[in-house]
């Protein structure tokens, strides 16, 4: 079955560089949530999208922002890169949100940044 | 505000004994609850779930939990530990806001099974 995909796995900034995050989502998902995950910590929830509108925010930075477009892919855009942004950044899908916790989130295997 | 809080950073057993991973959950609404496990290096993979149906939850690899209102928790199991349970397991707790039913995660649990 297909997964949630994210790209790049790994990826490598400087201090002050920008960084783009890709999602693929699971075929027929409509929501798309982006989390954070610091060494040694538990994901932290920075935003959602469902049917291309952001539909709730969390502790996301002003200097990231994030879209889901048509095809309901979405991209997660960190600007200003500082130290403390280095971490584990998830994506995960789901399906509607018509059945309340049958809207089980599939993650993807993460993108890894690393800020030097 | 939906919360859960995960008791022990890390839990160690031998191989073969009885893993148990505690979770207690804060709701104003009844929750709908998660178990999820991370192995190193890799994504999020859904243990379990509770979604308000029966109290007891199978899940994969051998792996239930119980809801409990009364103690508000959620505690995972599993009768035999294998080593390759070694893995960092997370409680979560769906929080929903308009059409968002994302997770909150507690701390994590890192479960170590010594041979």
């Amino acid at each position: 079955a297909a997964g949630v995909i994210q790209s790049p796995r790994h990826l490598i900034k400087e201090k002050r560089e920008t960084a783009t995050l890709k999602c693929y989502p699971i075929p027929r998902h409509d929501t798309v949530y982006w989390y954070q995950q610091g060494p040694g910590q538990d994901p932290q929830f920075l935003i959602s999208f469902y049917e291309k509108m952001q539909s709730d925010k969390g502790s996301i930075p002003d200097r990231f922002s994030a879209q889901q477009f048509s095809d309901y892919h979405s991209e997660l855009n960190m600007s200003s890169l500082e130290l403390g942004d280095s971490a584990l950044y998830f994506c995960a899908s789901s399906w509607g949100a018509i059945t309340p916790g049958a809207n089980v989130l599939t993650f993807g295997a993460g993108s890894r940044l690393t800020v030097l | 505000a939906q919360s859960v809080t995960q008791l022990g950073s890390h839990v160690s057993v031998s191989e073969g004994a009885l893993v148990l991973l505690r979770c207690n959950y804060s709701s104003s609404v009844p929750p709908y609850l998660f178990w999820y496990v991370q192995y190193p290096n890799q994504g999020l993979q859904l243990l379990l779930k509770y979604t308000s149906a029966a109290t007891l939850v199978k899940g994969i690899n051998g792996f239930e939990a119980e809801f409990k209102k009364s103690e508000t928790s959620f505690h995972l199991t599993k009768p035999s530990a294998h080593m390759s349970d070694a893995a960092e397991y997370f409680c979560a707790v769906s929080d929903m806001r308009d059409s968002s039913y994302k997770l909150i995660f507690g701390s994590g649990t890192r479960l170590l099974v010594r041979p």
